[in-house]
């Protein structure tokens, strides 16, 4: 069974909107990273946080955790069309991960 | 080149061939992961190698499916007796250590016709 599952499955927003997607997970972990990924292939990491953080920021990213609701957010601000992509969070060191979040920005 | 890098990048083959999946993982890395994803899907863990043994293989989904990493670096994936349920991207992972930051490969397209 998977771990992680993101939520909303999809997002349309404009450019400079934020967009904030979650993840929610079953068990207890370690940590739980975020990814990106554009046409099906290789997944590109954003942030990794780990069970003792709460939050976490790089760049336009920031991303939180509550061990307590098992879940996670990941939020994005001001952005970009480049930013279209489908956003995956992987919980735990086998990563398990979801069925994703596909985001659009349309310019 | 100092990501993950794996070959073939593309791989079509007949249902009942063996296939060999390769990946070379970012040098230094202790930890190396597989994971196969199904198109519209994420990522689906399949085995993970800390050095040379395989630490967890509970994602392998039956005996066709077998890994090795003999030194400690490459990785090779092996599928005996292809089914066209196979098809999917291969993924490759490495970490320096456990439970650090995964870093993929961009995958091999395993189609079996």
């Amino acid at each position: 069974s998977q771990q992680g599952e993101e939520d909303p499955q999809a997002l349309s927003i404009q450019e400079g909107e934020n967009a904030t997607m979650n993840c929610s997970y079953k068990t207890s972990i370690n940590n739980l990273q975020w990814y990106r990924q554009n046409s099906g292939r290789g997944l590109v990491h954003l942030i990794l946080i780990r069970s003792n953080e709460r939050e976490k920021h790089s760049g336009r990213l920031r991303v939180t955790l509550d061990t307590s609701k098992k879940s996670s957010s990941l939020l994005i601000t001001a952005s970009r069309a480049a930013d279209t992509a489908s956003y995956f969070c992987g919980a735990g060191n086998m990563l398990t991960f979801g069925g994703g979040t596909r985001l659009m920005v349309k310019p | 080149g100092a990501g993950v890098s794996q070959t073939p990048s593309n791989k079509v083959t007949e249902k009942g061939k063996y296939v060999e999946l390769r990946c070379d993982p970012i040098s230094g890395h202790t930890a190396l992961y597989w994971y196969r994803q199904s198109l519209g899907q994420g990522p689906e863990f399949l085995i993970y190698f800390q050095g040379t043994g395989a630490a967890d293989d509970s994602g392998l989904p039956n005996d066709r499916f077998f890994a090795v990493r003999p030194e400690g670096s490459v990785s090779t994936l092996k599928i005996q007796r292809t089914e066209r349920g196979d098809s999917a991207v291969y993924l490759c992972a490495s970490s320096l250590i456990p439970g650090n930051e995964q870093f993929f490969g961009p995958g091999t397209r395993l189609t079996v016709l």
